[in-house]
């Protein structure tokens, strides 16, 4: 069964106090891996899409990776504004291409 | 180039009834998928639309159903309404099914 677990549930850091978010993944057949920014009572913003191992792609304080079995979205030196909860998700290559699989995302809360 | 809008943002209804949720899809956008997000969890999948066809559905009963218009706008219908359906609904487009633009959702409540 495909499906994605994401850690840790929750995250607080200091302004400045740079982090790494994960996001394991189980899938037949990868065809890409997404991370969204959801704000409270927003719909998800997108971030990243991944395709294959050893892929990396940044915006601004943001950097996502990409291995066979997990993804990292690594933040530096974050700032309040970057609290939310990110969600990541995979597209398996197998059924409808709107077949987004979500996990239940980690909630970031970056104090001053 | 506008984004994907959503109406109504929130809906209150009684349990049993029915509700129409609407999305109209980013431009140059062909593919809409709804997603249903309870509380605390992640988006789950309930279907997509490609050129006016249903092409995927997730694990929901039959009395959640849509359709997409010639202008790539799409419906949400759900039928006897439960507790259980009360949520966030999300619609997300795309273009061939590349990357999605989601909408800010529509909060259902049912009472």
């Amino acid at each position: 069964e495909d499906q994605v677990t994401q850690s840790p549930e929750a995250l607080r850091l200091q302004e400045g106090e740079s982090s790494s978010l994960n996001c394991s993944y189980t899938v037949s057949g990868l065809r890409g891996l997404f991370w969204y920014r959801q704000d409270p009572g927003k719909g998800p913003e997108f971030l990243f899409t991944l395709y294959s191992a050893g892929e990396e792609k940044e915006k601004e304080r943001l950097k996502a990776t990409l291995t066979k079995k997990e993804s990292f979205l690594h933040i530096t030196a974050p700032k309040p504004e970057d609290s939310a909860t990110y969600l990541c998700a995979v597209q398996p290559l197998r059924g409808s291409q709107g077949n987004l699989i979500f996990g239940k995302g980690t909630k970031l809360s970056v104090k001053p | 180039e506008t984004g994907v809008t959503q109406s109504p943002t929130h809906l209150i209804k009684t349990r049993g009834q029915q509700v129409t949720l609407r999305c109209s899809s980013q431009s140059g956008h062909n593919t809409v998928s709804w997603y249903q997000q309870a509380l605390g969890q992640g988006p789950q999948f309930i279907f997509q639309y490609y050129r006016e066809e249903e092409n995927g559905r997730g694990n929901f009963p039959p009395r959640f159903s849509g359709l997409q218009f010639p202008n790539y706008s799409s419906e949400l219908n759900v039928n006897a309404l439960e507790l259980d359906d009360s949520a966030l609904y999300l619609c997300a487009s795309s273009l061939d099914g590349g990357g999605y633009t989601f909408g800010s959702g529509t909060r259902l409540t049912v009472v």
